[in-house]
């Protein structure tokens, strides 16, 4: 049982907006600002994505952005590309080393 | 370009050991807090072990403590993992990443197969 909690699954359709939440508590998510995300395409290793809640390793397409409100983090990717269509997890500083069970995107 | 590169994964008995090895480029490895990093078949990640750039600080999540062991030698950037007493629970794919601070991992190896099987 992971120590965040993200749906099993979101979907959307080319040039759409998606969100990936990713729900913890105030001794992870909400007590720091070290939230991460990571996207897996199937067979591959993960790629971090967003760090820090909101920064964007480079290379990584601004289509891809993150946020925090209170506990919950999110994984905003606008402009949808078939190419997004992968698994994601989340992560964060306090979470006993827990990723979240991780959110899989279909483009449909 | 930063690159870890896995081996030493494959199949393995039972109560079998195997070590993994993880080589590590393009970057300042003895200064890098490294981890493995696990992910069953269709299942999703899961942090294994942890230890610090001097490799005195080593940590274990609960499945594997007393049956594996992290290491690293910083003058030949390598990253190892003893795994004794082999489980049929263990079989992953297990990754070598390194930490760059508050648990965010930006490097990842493409990982290593290991099935534990009879």
């Amino acid at each position: 049982q992971s120590a965040l909690s993200q749906p099993a699954s979101v979907s959307g359709s080319p040039g759409q907006s998606v969100t990936v939440s990713c729900t913890g508590t105030s001794t992870d998510v909400g007590g720091n600002n070290y939230v991460s995300w990571y996207q897996q395409h199937p067979g591959k290793a993960p790629k971090l994505m967003i760090y820090d809640v909101s920064n964007r390793p480079s290379g990584v397409s601004n289509r891809f952005s993150g946020s925090k409100s209170g506990n919950t983090a999110s994984l905003t990717i606008s402009g949808l590309q078939a190419e997004d269509e992968a698994d994601y997890y989340c992560s964060s500083y306090g979470a006993n080393r827990m990723f979240g069970g991780g959110t899989k995107l279909t483009v449909l | 370009e930063v690159q870890l590169v896995e081996s030493g994964g494959g199949p393995v008995q039972p109560g079998g050991p195997l070590r993994l090895s993880c080589a590590a480029s393009g970057l300042t490895f003895s200064s890098s807090w490294m981890n493995w990093v696990r992910q069953a078949p269709g299942k999703g990640l899961e942090w294994v072990a942890s230890i610090s750039p001097d490799g005195t600080a080593k940590s274990y999540v609960d499945s594997v403590k007393g049956r594996f062991t992290v290491s690293r030698d910083n003058a030949e950037n390598s990253l190892f993992l003893q795994m004794d007493s082999l489980r049929a629970e263990d079989t992953a794919v297990y990754y070598c990443v390194r930490d760059r601070g508050y648990w965010t991992f930006d490097s990842w190896g493409q990982g290593t197969l290991v099935t534990v099987s009879s």
